[in-house]
């Protein structure tokens, strides 16, 4: 079965410096990859997704995330955090079936001054 | 235009009853999908519906919980004699087509079981 095993609960990152949230997954053909960000209350919103083609993908609010097939893994990264960036990150795989996405536990991420 | 609309945005309950938690989603998607957000769980599949038809409902947890939608649009979840491990967040997504379309999410409904 599909899974996404997100390995940080909790990250804290100075404000500017850069960030990469750990995603891996488990899927036996090419996934479709999705990153999803919820701020305190606030509903998710879509940062960016992978079907194929170019391995680093771009979202927005300046997030990018890199596809690696030999390593599983599917790593968010950002060149520069802001004080607004701190929210619950969630990793995310669509099942073989096309039906639902597996949802990663999430990294929380805190940004300090 | 419109989100996702989730109604009630909380609800307190008392174990052993029923509650019904509604769901509007985005005018013309035909997809739609409730999950569960528990503290420190991640979220948690429950059901898809592709139109008014629910191909994949194996995420519900047991048979005190069902989901309807009607016309397309609305959807319904009930949770029968509530029990306190019911207490979460449900949450109601919808897309344009399903299969790879992106997740739009509502701001879900709370429901605390007393």
């Amino acid at each position: 079965a599909q899974s996404v095993t997100q390995p940080d609960i909790h990250i804290t990152v100075s404000e500017g410096a850069s960030l990469e949230l750990r995603c891996n997954y488990s899927y036996g053909a090419t996934p479709y990859l999705f990153w999803y960000v919820q701020s305190p209350g606030q509903g998710l919103q879509l940062l960016l997704k992978y079907f194929s083609g170019d391995t680093l993908v771009q979202g927005i609010k300046g997030f990018e995330a890199e596809f690696k097939r030999s390593q599983s893994s599917f790593n968010l990264r950002k060149p520069s955090v802001h004080w607004s960036d701190a929210a619950e990150y969630f990793c995310a795989v669509l099942n073989q079936a096309g039906t639902a996405l597996i949802f990663g536990k999430g990294t929380t991420l805190s940004v300090s001054s | 235009g419109a989100g996702v609309s989730q109604s009630p945005s909380n609800k307190v309950t008392e174990k052993g009853k029923d509650v019904e938690l509604r769901c509007d989603p985005i005018s013309g998607h035909t997809a739609l999908y409730w999950y569960r957000q528990s503290l420190g769980q991640g979220l948690e599949f429950l059901i898809y519906f592709q139109g008014n038809s629910a191909p994949d409902k194996s995420g519900l947890p047991s048979d005190r919980f069902s989901a309807e939608r009607t016309g397309g649009s609305v959807s319904t979840l009930t949770i029968q004699r509530t029990q306190q491990e019911d207490s979460a967040v449900y949450l109601c997504a919808s897309s344009l087509q399903g299969d790879n379309s992106p997740l739009h999410f509502g701001n879900g409904t709370r429901l605390t079981v007393t």
